[in-house]
């Protein structure tokens, strides 16, 4: 059964502190990794990861994919109470058609 | 945990036609359903919220006599494409909402 997960489920951090969130998966056909920030209305694209240890990076955020691992890391440093999202990490699978796997997301609280 | 069931996963249609995407929440109620389209670079734009038992709110830019939303039970949502054209061709996904936000694993829609 092809599956994403993520974790923490949820995370409370105060402004300055460095977060790290996990997500794992297992998919048949894997083609890309990517992560969204959902705040309001729909996730906000972050990064597409599809080679393995190569690091993407924008401004505090950081991620990168182990293949190996089945996993990818997302890290924020010197977290900001704007950071505070639902973070969701989608897999998605190629073969015949294509398909996402997302992840339950891990909700960042991020306090002054 | 939280299972989005969305289908089919691929449809090709004749331009002209209407499609019917289901989102179907297949362990829990979902009191609010987000139907999304996939847009270049990965971004994913919301096209509309619905609510069990009354009228979809869509976005503004989306036409909702084109995209029919409905959301007859807790675990069951409908995006109809009607009278589909070439440029409806994209990726669409559905999210519920019950204990968080769980995903669907999208539908890609050719239209030809």
């Amino acid at each position: 059964e092809d599956k994403v997960v993520q974790s923490p489920l949820s995370l409370v951090v105060h402004e300055g502190d460095t977060v790290t969130l996990n997500c794992s998966y297992e998919v048949t056909n894997f083609r890309s990794l990517l992560w969204y920030k959902q705040e309001k209305k729909a996730p906000t694209f972050l990064f597409m990861l599809t080679s393995s240890g190569i690091e993407k990076k924008s401004g505090r955020l950081s991620s990168i994919l182990d293949k190996k691992e089945l996993s990818s890391i997302l890290n924020i440093t010197a977290t900001q109470t704007g950071d505070s999202a639902i973070y969701l990490c989608a897999v998605e699978a190629g073969g015949h058609f294509n398909k996402f796997y997302f992840g339950s997301g891990t909700k960042l609280n991020v306090k002054p | 945990g939280a299972v989005v069931s969305q289908h089919p996963s691929r449809v090709i249609c004749k331009s002209g036609t209407s499609v019917k995407i289901e989102c179907r929440s297949l362990d829990f109620q979902a009191t609010t359903m987000f139907w999304y389209r996939q847009f270049p670079k990965q971004s994913l734009m919301l096209m509309a919220t619905s609510n069990e038992g009354s009228k979809a709110t869509y976005e503004q830019g989306v036409e909702k006599d084109k995209f029919l939303i409905n959301h007859a039970s807790l675990t069951l949502s409908t995006l109809t494409v009607t009278s589909a054209h070439p440029e409806d061709s994209s990726f669409y996904i559905c999210s519920a909402f019950g204990y968080g936000y769980t995903f669907g694993s999208g539908t890609r829609l050719t239209v030809v």
